[in-house]
């Protein structure tokens, strides 16, 4: 079975310009997770979403973050304009939320950003 | 705020000793407790979960739950060198909400 699928595995660009990452949870699950992870911060929440609608998006840094999900397949994690403190490395992860509970997550292979 | 602790390591161990992984959290109510494995340069995964007070059992793993000291443990017996990477800490506050992450132990266990 595939796992989460995420792209690009890297990706290098210059301050100014847009970042669009992109994830494709496991087939089945209803519940998509975006965390970024550094050294000095670990691993972060940025957004999850359950059943394609946005659940909290308090961990969305600023207003040069934004993400969607316009299908239970696909998700876009979108950073304009990108700045030096963004490189990091980001994961995509999904699960299946059954009642009031999100069973295990499975992480993507992340997408490293460095931003020149 | 909601935090989740651990020692950021490294912790070394000989290969064949026991490993012991903590973590405190700061909400009282957190309802599960999760340990997941990060191997250099690779994503998360996991490795146990645990939801009441006591221990469970998983192989040459253990988790450890003592909610009144808001402390989780991972044990590792019979480390192998292969077990040596960062272990990362996971927290749910209530159901319906995502995970909040320690920023991880480093082991090394050496041959």
């Amino acid at each position: 079975d595939a796992g989460v699928i995420q792209s690009p595995r890297h990706e290098v660009t210059e301050m100014g310009q847009e970042v669009t990452l992109r994830c494709k949870p496991i087939s089945g699950h209803n519940s998509l997770f975006w965390y970024r992870q550094t050294m000095m911060r670990g691993l972060e929440l940025l957004i999850y979403f359950n059943n394609n609608v946005p659940i909290d998006d308090s961990g969305m840094p600023e207003d040069r973050f934004s993400a969607k999900m316009p299908n239970a397949s696909f998700s876009t994690l979108k950073i304009q304009p990108s700045e030096p403190r963004d490189s990091a490395v980001y994961f995509c992860a999904s699960s299946f939320k059954r009642g009031g509970s999100y069973n295990e997550q499975f992480f993507g292979p992340g997408t490293r950003l460095t931003v020149l | 705020q909601k935090e989740v602790e651990q020692n950021s390591g490294p912790l070394s161990v000989p290969e064949g000793a026991i490993a012991s992984l903590n973590c405190t959290y700061s909400d009282r109510v957190s309802q599960s407790f999760f340990w997941y494995r990060q191997y250099s340069g690779k994503s998360p995964e996991l490795i146990m979960s645990i939801y009441s007070n006591g221990d469970k059992e998983d192989g040459r793993f253990t988790a450890q739950l003592n909610k009144a000291s808001q402390y989780v443990s991972l044990l590792i017996r019979d480390s192998q060198p292969s077990d040596s990477a960062t272990y990362l800490c996971a927290v749910k506050w209530q159901a319906g909400t995502a995970l909040i992450f320690g920023k991880g132990t480093t082991l090394s266990v050496s041959s």
